[in-house]
This record gives structure tokens, C-alpha cells and sequence, in this order.
């Protein structure tokens, strides 16, 4: 079965710029979850859509944004790119029902650079 | 959500076995103790939970001691693979639909032949 996918693999963009970030979950999986991780850090929670509503909001500014369409995909995009937003976008799924609670399934990230 | 403490970094030989402690001292009740693992340019991965006692599965144990104050995560016999970095989560168990996990810095585990 295929895992969490992200594309895509790295992003190079300038100050200023808008980035969108795209997401699949493993297949059954209603859950999606943002991370940011910057280097030397551990992943900071970004958003969750369960069902396609937002369930949960990190300590992000309006710059962030994200949604989740029917198919429970989901997009992650940056306004206005700071220098600071360079960073491992991670995705992760998951869904009621899992053996083990909190845990969930992420992909291999998303590289973004701002130059 | 409960805060965790754990060692910033251990260095290990292949062949030993290597146990990471995890301080998380505000731990409520509902809460339970996750640990993922996480290799470079790669997302996180779990490896094991639980919630008092002793669990373990074919990748690693976890200690729980009855107060829960704390946990460790014993990895027997790593090899060059295990070279990775460990996080110790605490968090509310149950599905609410909204269970972002919290990260720490984690624990860099480094292996050497």
C-alpha cells in the first residue's frame, strides 16, 4: 500500500512569494496533519483537517493556510514567504480506529528554500 | 499538553543495547507516552506507545514506571541503522478528531561500528 506522498520534493522560491504544498494520505485515512520543521528542531504543528474541516491551528501566522478536498488530499500554502519559512514541510495521516491513539503516518516532506 | 525532557544526544557501539529516558513530570491522566523515530530527510515514524508498565513490539520496549513521570525507550541491539533521532510525546489518548502531536528536540542517537 502506498504511504503518505508530497510533492513537491524540494522548492526553491523568493521573499515575497506564495507557495502551495500538496499532500496525499494513505488511502482510508480522513486525517491530515501540517508540520514545519526547521533544521535542528523537531516538527512544529502547523494544521489538522479531519473530514475536511479544520480541527486544530498551530501558532502560525494568517500566511498559512490549508484546506482538504473530498478525496481528503489536502494543500498547505504560504503567502508572502519569509525567510524563516525555509523549512521541511511534513504531512502526516491518520484516522479513527488505529490501534495505537496519536499516531500517525507521515510523508518523506516537502523542502522549501527562500532566498 | 505535557512537556517532555530528554538527553539531547547519546552516541552508542553497535551490539549494545541503548535505553533513552524521557522526563515528562505534568503528565495527566488520559495522557499516553508516544515515541517516533525520525531519520534525515525523512518524516517522522512511531515506533512504539503506551500507558503504564511494559510494552513491547518487534522494533523496541518502553518502561513506564507506576507514577508516569517518566518512561524509557530501550532499544536492543542497535545497529548503524538505529542512528536516528527519538522523540519522547506525551499526549491525550482517545480520537477527537484534533491531536496534533507536540515535538520536542528529541534525542540524537548516533551508532558507531
Amino acid at each position: 500500500d502506498a504511504g503518505v506522498t508530497q510533492s513537491p520534493t524540494h522548492l526553491i522560491k523568493t521573499r515575497g512569494q506564495q507557495v502551495t504544498l500538496r499532500c496525499s494520505p494513505i488511502s482510508g485515512h480522513k486525517s491530515v496533519s501540517w508540520y514545519q520543521q526547521v533544521l535542528g528542531q523537531g516538527p512544529q504543528f502547523i494544521f489538522q483537517y479531519y473530514e475536511k474541516e479544520e480541527r486544530g491551528r498551530g501558532n502560525f501566522p494568517d500566511r498559512f493556510s490549508a484546506r482538504q478536498f473530498p478525496n481528503y488530499s489536502s494543500e498547505l500554502n504560504v503567502n508572502a514567504l519569509l525567510l524563516g519559512d525555509s523549512a521541511l514541510y511534513l504531512c502526516a495521516s491518520s484516522t479513527p480506529g488505529l490501534a495505537a491513539y496519536n499516531e500517525q503516518f507521515f510523508g518523506p516532506g516537502t523542502r522549501l528554500t527562500v532566498l | 499538553l505535557a512537556k517532555t525532557t530528554q538527553p539531547i544526544s547519546m552516541d552508542s557501539y553497535e551490539g549494545q543495547e541503548v535505553n533513552i529516558t524521557c522526563s515528562h513530570n505534568n503528565i495527566a491522566t488520559n495522557d499516553y507516552i508516544t515515541w517516533y523515530q525520525q531519520f534525515p530527510s525523512q518524516g517522522p515514524r512511531f515506533i512504539i506507545q503506551g500507558y503504564k508498565t511494559k510494552v513491547t513490539n518487534e522494533v523496541a520496549s518502553l518502561f513506564i514506571p507506576a507514577d508516569r513521570k517518566s518512561s524509557t525507550l530501550s532499544l536492543p541491539r542497535v545497529s548503524l541503522s538505529d542512528t536516528a533521532v527519538y522523540y519522547c510525546l506525551v499526549g491525550e489518548w482517545g480520537w477527537t478528531g484534533n491531536t496534533p502531536l507536540v515535538f520536542g528536540k528529541g534525542t540524537r542517537l548516533s551508532v558507531i561500528a
